[in-house]
């Protein structure tokens, strides 16, 4: 069965960091751009962060660019997304998600909620 | 940045109906138009991709169409477990979310 699973998630205070994860299996994970996804609380989703099949490119939102770092392991079969300087505004269920066809994104995972909060 | 207009906000609607939520970016973006169904506390699931090709696994109820800056979104014959969000999404230049339908149960 084709899963993502995203862990990590917790309160954290404003200005501080946090390392979120995404672990995959039952795919070819080191073929697939991976993303990462978030939504506010009673809001729409919101693209964070895209790395491709290889780790050799990344992109970001301009609201996070700076701020955040996505990574994989292809041996680990793992992505992540490294927060730091983390405002209010970030708070979401982040969702991890597989690239697909036509660039889009075809696998999720069931999210991980940050809590920005002092 | 292009920008994703869905219309309407939200709809209500019965079982059986036929329901058209119309998506519009701010530029041409050929066919790279996607869409998501969102149920509460759920993670999104894709239905469409590249504007009309069905994903597999979704029932053929659901059709897309459009291209360049128009697409729409058809739901046939509506069923109690299509009541959600849908979202439309570019991935013609990064990715960006229209702001989201949520069909109602009138």
């Amino acid at each position: 069965e084709v899963q993502l699973v995203e862990s990590g998630g917790g309160l954290v205070l404003p200005g501080g960091s946090l390392r979120l994860s995404c672990a995959a299996s039952g795919f070819s994970f080191s073929g697939y751009w991976m993303h990462w996804v978030r939504q506010a609380p009673g809001k729409g989703l919101v693209w964070v962060s895209r790395i491709n099949h290889d780790a050799t490119g990344t992109i970001y939102a301009d609201s996070v660019k700076g701020r955040f770092t996505i990574s994989r392991d292809n041996a680990e079969n793992t992505v992540h997304l490294q927060m730091t300087s983390l405002r209010a505004e970030d708070a979401a269920v982040y969702y991890c998600a597989r690239g697909g066809s036509g660039y889009s994104l075809d696998v999720w995972g069931q999210g991980t909620t940050v809590i920005v909060s002092s | 940045d292009i920008q994703m207009t869905q219309s309407p906000s939200s709809l209500s609607a019965s079982v059986g109906d036929r329901v058209t939520i119309t998506c519009r970016s701010s530029m041409t973006i050929s066919n790279y138009l996607n869409w998501y169904q969102q149920k509460p506390g759920k993670a999104p699931k894709l239905l469409i991709y590249t504007a009309s090709t069905l994903q597999s696994g979704v029932p053929s109820r659901f059709s897309g169409s459009g291209s360049g800056t128009y697409f729409t979104l058809t739901i046939t014959s509506l069923q109690p477990e299509d009541f959600a969000t849908y979202y439309c999404q570019q991935s013609y230049i990064n990715w960006t979310f229209g702001q989201g339908t949520k069909v109602e149960f009138k």
